[in-house]
């Protein structure tokens, strides 16, 4: 399976500052994903990385809060804009490297605090 | 919304045990269903998966059985050993077909006793 690296591990942010997670894939990838899981609870989507288009976001959730960039087929960044203590969270970037019947693999995630 | 509910949200088991945890779907997409294992401070990691037109796949100590009437789907970790302990996720595809989108369960916390 892919290599899923993801930056920085771990942040410790202010309120109303801004934090850019990268996903870096060892291989080609048809399909990223970016999550979050608050503490002790499951994941839920944020949106679909989109290569060389705007990303496709989940309801609840929108492009001026967490902008996405997909800019090959081995990137992609999340940021996390005008932070409260809401957003802290674990952020997970998820991958699929082929079409239907290919199981997503995850990363380690950035855990995530704001003060 | 589409939704998967999990059960138990808990789980100990002793050590040697049979660990089962169940999920249940409402209508998807054709793809697979997979679980998924975290443990503390890590990103889920893919356990096993299962493709609807088949009703069992088994991966060492890992049963999926699948039942795709009663759109239930279930994990059977066998001999449970404390190495188990972990958090475990299923997830079914989403409706919206060819999106590769995953609907998550709530999750279950097992702990294995030694």
């Amino acid at each position: 399976s892919a290599v899923i690296s993801q930056k920085p591990s771990r942040d410790i942010c202010q309120r109303g500052t801004s934090l850019t997670i990268q996903c870096q894939v060892d291989s080609q990838v048809t399909m990223m994903f970016w999550y979050r899981q608050q503490p002790g609870q499951s994941l839920t989507l944020i949106a679909t990385a989109n290569q060389g288009s705007e990303a496709t976001y989940e309801s609840g959730f929108v492009i001026d809060k967490f902008p996405i960039s997909r800019p090959n087929l081995t990137f992609s960044t999340l940021t996390v804009s005008n932070m409260s203590p809401e957003d802290s969270s674990i952020y997970l970037c998820s991958v699929r490297t082929g079409g239907a019947g290919q199981p997503q693999h995850f990363g380690d995630g950035t855990r995530l605090s704001i003060l | 919304q589409q939704q998967v509910k999990q059960s138990p949200q808990s789980l100990i088991v002793q050590k040697g045990g049979i660990s089962i945890i169940n999920c249940a779907y409402e209508n998807t997409a054709f793809d697979y269903f997979p679980w998924y294992q975290q443990f503390p401070g890590k990103g889920p990691a893919l356990l096993i998966a299962i493709r609807p037109d088949v009703s069992e796949k088994k991966e060492g100590r890992f049963t999926i059985s699948f039942n795709k009437s009663a759109k239930q789907f279930s994990l059977h970790i066998m001999d449970s050993q404390p190495g188990d302990s972990a958090t475990y996720f299923c997830a079914a595809p989403s409706l919206k077909g060819n999106t590769g989108k995953l609907i998550f369960g709530q999750g279950t916390t097992l702990q294995v006793k030694p």
